[in-house]
């Protein structure tokens, strides 16, 4: 059964940092993984999604990147700003129709 | 552009009363369905799922059903809600012969007393 895990749970720093958001899985045998955002209360953004042939994907002052067969992925945020306070989810497909495998998340709050 | 609807948003429910929540998606063809329940410190949960119309997948035993009368018509009721029942819903759809990159739905939070 494939599981999940993401350090740290919560992470708090000043503004204009660049921090790493952390994330592994168990079972290597992935079709993507996806990395998403979730505001108080609301449903989930899509921020980058990885395909297993890819080793890392880019949007803005965000990175993510995959090591398929050490089973870790992470999230590098430049220059962080307080509207990146949020929580970041890490999920992963194994490849059936059964939906992603999702993380606990990394509560995220950037001091102004 | 591809949109998915959920609602209702919010939804304060007695115990032992019916539940219906609904979830559209717009724009596209023959997606796979998902409806998913987020509690307190447990992270995303898979309830349900389906590929197509009047398929049905459950992942946990619980009182809860989902049907899909139409093809991006996504529906989650129960016929007696519990307390444990109350959590964050959220509708996600992809299609999965693309990218399999998953599309989430605003949520709706139920709250059963």
């Amino acid at each position: 059964k494939q599981e999940v895990t993401q350090i740290p749970a919560a992470l708090s720093v000043p503004e204009g940092e660049n921090l790493v958001l952390n994330c592994s899985f168990t079972d290597s045998a992935i079709y993507n993984l996806q990395w998403f955002r979730q505001d108080p209360g609301k449903g989930l953004t899509s921020l980058l999604l990885i395909q297993s042939s890819q080793r890392e994907q880019t949007s803005g002052r965000l990175n993510a990147s995959l090591d398929k067969s050490s089973g870790r992925s992470t999230l590098y945020i430049a220059a962080s700003q307080p509207g990146d306070s949020a929580t970041y989810l890490c999920a992963v497909l194994r490849g059936g129709a059964d939906g992603l495998t999702f993380g606990k998340g990394t509560h995220l709050i950037i001091q102004p | 552009s591809q949109t998915i609807h959920q609602w209702p948003a919010t939804l304060v429910q007695p115990v032992g009363s019916p539940l219906s929540l609904e979830c559209t998606v717009e724009g596209t063809s023959n997606p796979n369905l998902y409806w998913y329940r987020q509690a307190a410190g447990r992270g995303l949960q898979l309830l349900f799922y389906s590929v197509g119309i009047g398929q049905i997948s459950s992942e946990v035993p619980q009182n809860l059903s989902a049907s899909r009368p139409q093809d991006r018509q996504f529906i989650l009721s129960s016929k007696k809600l519990l307390l444990s029942d109350s959590g964050f819903y959220l509708c996600a759809w992809t299609l999965y012969t693309n990218t399999g990159e998953l599309f989430f739905g605003e949520g709706s939070r139920l709250t059963v007393l």
